[in-house]
């Protein structure tokens, strides 16, 4: 089946703008987990959600990024006055549910942001 | 400390030998851990996971998990070129829906 897709592939904009980036998570999955990779670095936790409620945000690095889903679906995570240092790639997972053998995390192919 | 630690590498194995990758994770609470492979430019991509001590093998990729020593491995057999890659390892500390803490991964390389 169809597996998890971001857009855009690749943002640029200027700083002091806010983006928009989207995650369509698979079918059926239940969970969905923003991080990020600023190049040479480790993945970064942002945010998490189950359903639409996001039990963890404990990731998100200022009140500048904030993010939703809705209908248990379609995620957007929105960068506000945006700085350089926000520059990464952004990449979206989903997984299936509880238990054993449902969660793992299936990753899209991120959404790669350069703020000039 | 990082919670999860990798040897950055690079790691350079010949083909058709075995490419071992290590990991140690400091939270004796982690109860899964997963292994990734990302090569340049794309999305990790899941390879395995183990939660129970011991081995586990599927094809040519063998994990190994010793909680004791906090050590989760990755072994590589008949190792191909296109098995060059960055190779994260991550952990979890529930049988559940969580974020994954990454290792900042090994670079793998191998030489036809």
């Amino acid at each position: 089946g169809a597996g998890v897709s971001q857009s855009p592939s690749n943002k640029v904009t200027e700083k002091g703008k806010d983006v928009e980036l989207r995650c369509d998570p698979i079918s059926g999955h239940t969970a969905l987990y923003w991080y990020r990779q600023s190049l040479g670095q480790g993945l970064e936790f942002l945010i998490y959600f189950q359903g639409n409620s996001a039990p963890d945000k404990s990731g998100l690095p200022s009140d500048r990024f904030s993010a939703e889903r809705t209908g248990g679906s379609v995620s957007t995570l929105t960068i506000q006055r945006t700085q350089q240092e926000d520059s990464a790639v952004y990449l979206c997972a989903s997984s299936q549910g509880q238990g054993i053998g449902m969660y793992e995390q299936y990753f899209g192919p991120g959404t790669r942001l350069t703020v000039t | 400390q990082k919670e999860v630690e990798q040897n950055s590498g690079p790691l350079s194995v010949p083909e058709g030998a075995i490419a071992s990758l290590n990991c140690t994770y400091s939270d004796r609470g982690s109860q899964s851990f997963f292994w990734y492979r990302q090569y340049s430019g794309k999305s990790p991509e899941l390879i395995m996971f183990i939660y129970s001590n011991g081995d586990k093998e599927d094809g040519r990729f063998t994990a190994q998990l010793n909680k004791a020593s906090q050590y989760v491995s990755l072994l590589i057999r008949d190792s191909q070129p296109s098995d060059s890659a960055t190779y994260l390892c991550a952990a979890t500390t529930h049988f559940g829906n969580e974020k994954l803490t990454f290792g900042t991964g090994t670079r793998l390389t191998i030489i036809p």
